[in-house]
């Protein structure tokens, strides 16, 4: 079974600040997939970035990129200049290859003015 | 694109009625889609997989008796709650992975729907 931590329950940011949440798993696939999903006080569940496990670079999406080390199989999530409509709670995701999703707990992220 | 709908956003039921949650994918078809139950401040959790023309697989400690699902079409996904009881009362969200007109290895959430029994 495959597994998703992520250690930080809440963070803080101040405004145009740069925050890295935290997600490590455990599987023993392949062929992966590995998801961050925002969360905000909505609750719709918005794709923030997508990552294959087999390509080696880092995806990225505007403001938001990740730390993709697959030896280690960290997934860390990077927002740059944050902004206030990015408080919400954060949800980083497993899925092999055509099944469901595997959720973390969450961290929930404040963003200050 | 790949946008999906659930009806409805919120309801509010006596205990022991049955409430149905209707999951569409609006501009894309979805062989699959998934069904999740989130309490508050806490994560998603899988509940089962619906694929279409064929039974929902159900996740451990979940019943199918009580949670019944159907997939009559690429675009529709339903889940019943019947007999609900308050234990019932929770946020479900359901999701759907595209065939065609998306991305085949992601899913798009729908906005969940607020169930409470009282």
């Amino acid at each position: 079974a495959q597994t998703v931590t992520q250690s930080q329950p809440e963070m803080s940011v101040q405004e145009a600040e740069t925050v890295t949440l935290s997600c490590t798993y455990d599987t023993s696939e392949s062929n992966y997939y590995l998801f961050w999903y925002k969360q905000p006080p909505s609750r719709q569940m918005i794709l923030v970035i997508r990552q294959e496990a087999y390509k080696q670079q880092n995806a990225t999406e505007n403001r938001f990129s990740v730390n993709f080390q697959k030896a280690a199989k960290s997934f860390s999530l990077k927002i740059s200049d944050s902004q206030l409509g990015d408080t919400a709670m954060y949800f980083c995701a497993f899925m092999k290859a055509g099944y469901a999703l595997n959720f973390g707990k969450g961290t929930s992220l404040l963003v200050t003015p | 694109g790949a946008v999906v709908s659930q009806h409805p956003s919120r309801v509010i039921c006596k205990s022991g009625t049955s409430v149905k949650i209707e999951c569409r994918s609006l501009d894309f078809q979805a062989t699959t889609m998934f069904w999740y139950r989130q309490f508050p401040k806490k994560s998603l959790m899988l509940m089962a997989t619906s694929n279409e023309g064929s039974k929902a697989t159900y996740e451990q400690g979940v019943e199918k008796d009580k949670f019944l699902i159907n997939h009559a079409s690429l675009t529709l996904s339903t889940l019943t709650v019947t007999s609900a009881h308050p234990e019932d009362s929770s946020f479900y969200i359901c999701s759907a992975r595209a065939t065609s007109g998306g991305r085949t290895d992601t899913q798009y959430f729908g906005p969940g729907t607020r169930l409470t029994v009282l």
